[in-house]
């Protein structure tokens, strides 16, 4: 069974902080997928990223940027200078087949941004 | 393009009766999935289809739960009969299978059962 751990159930910085949100999975696939998304006050959940099992290397889009080693079964995603509209909660997810499967979800990080 | 639409937005509802929500997903995408969020249990998926097939209902919480998926461009999530404990939001989202890419969510609907 696949399983996803976020265990930062809340973090809260100030405004133009760093913040790592981490993400732990479980899978006995070794073709997999992982995905960040972000669902904001407004309930939508909108995509950041996915990754698949292959590609380790970490990716960089603006502020974000995202840290995947299958070493310690991780994809973590950091915010640099974080911003008020960074608010949110977020989730990663894992698929063993990309936007084919289902996707299993964590818990999220409900991430606050203090002015 | 439009993406991924879901109606009823809201729907407020007694225990006992029949909810039917419904979710059109975006052209062209051959797999559409239900999932459902509550604080308790989070987001967790229902069922999906490929090709208007349904694949895995494993997550479908009881016989009360039913989703069709007539053609390419519609689906429908049915309860009967609700239950408060059925509260939640529910979303749909579509994706083009063969690329292995992202799934696009719909807005949700949420659901309150009296």
């Amino acid at each position: 069974a696949q399983k996803v751990t976020q265990a930062q159930t809340e973090i809260s910085v100030v405004e133009k902080e760093d913040v790592t949100l981490d993400c732990v999975y479980e899978t006995r696939d070794t073709t997999y997928y992982l995905f960040w998304y972000k669902q904001p006050p407004s309930g939508e959940l909108v995509f950041l990223i996915r990754r698949n099992s292959f590609d380790e290397q970490n990716e960089i889009s603006g502020r974000y940027s995202w840290n995947f080693q299958k070493s310690t079964s991780s994809f973590n995603f950091t915010i640099t200078a974080s911003q008020v509209v960074d608010s949110a909660v977020y989730f990663c997810a894992l698929s063993s087949g990309g936007g084919a499967d289902g996707l299993t979800f964590g818990k999220g990080t409900h991430l606050i941004i203090q002015p | 393009d439009a993406g991924v639409i879901q109606s009823p937005r809201h729907e407020v509802t007694e225990m006992g009766q029949e909810v039917t929500l419904r979710c059109k997903p975006i052209s062209g995408h051959n797999s559409l999935f239900w999932y459902r969020q509550t604080m308790m249990r989070g987001l967790e998926l229902l069922i999906y289809f490929n090709n208007n097939v349904p694949i895995d209902d494993s997550g479908m919480p009881e016989d009360r739960f039913s989703a069709k998926m007539p053609n390419a461009s519609f689906s429908t999530l049915k309860i009967q009969p609700s239950e408060p404990r059925d509260s939640a939001v529910y979303f749909c989202a579509s994706s083009l299978a063969e690329l292995y890419n992202e799934q696009f969510f719909g807005p949700g609907t949420r659901l309150t059962v009296l």
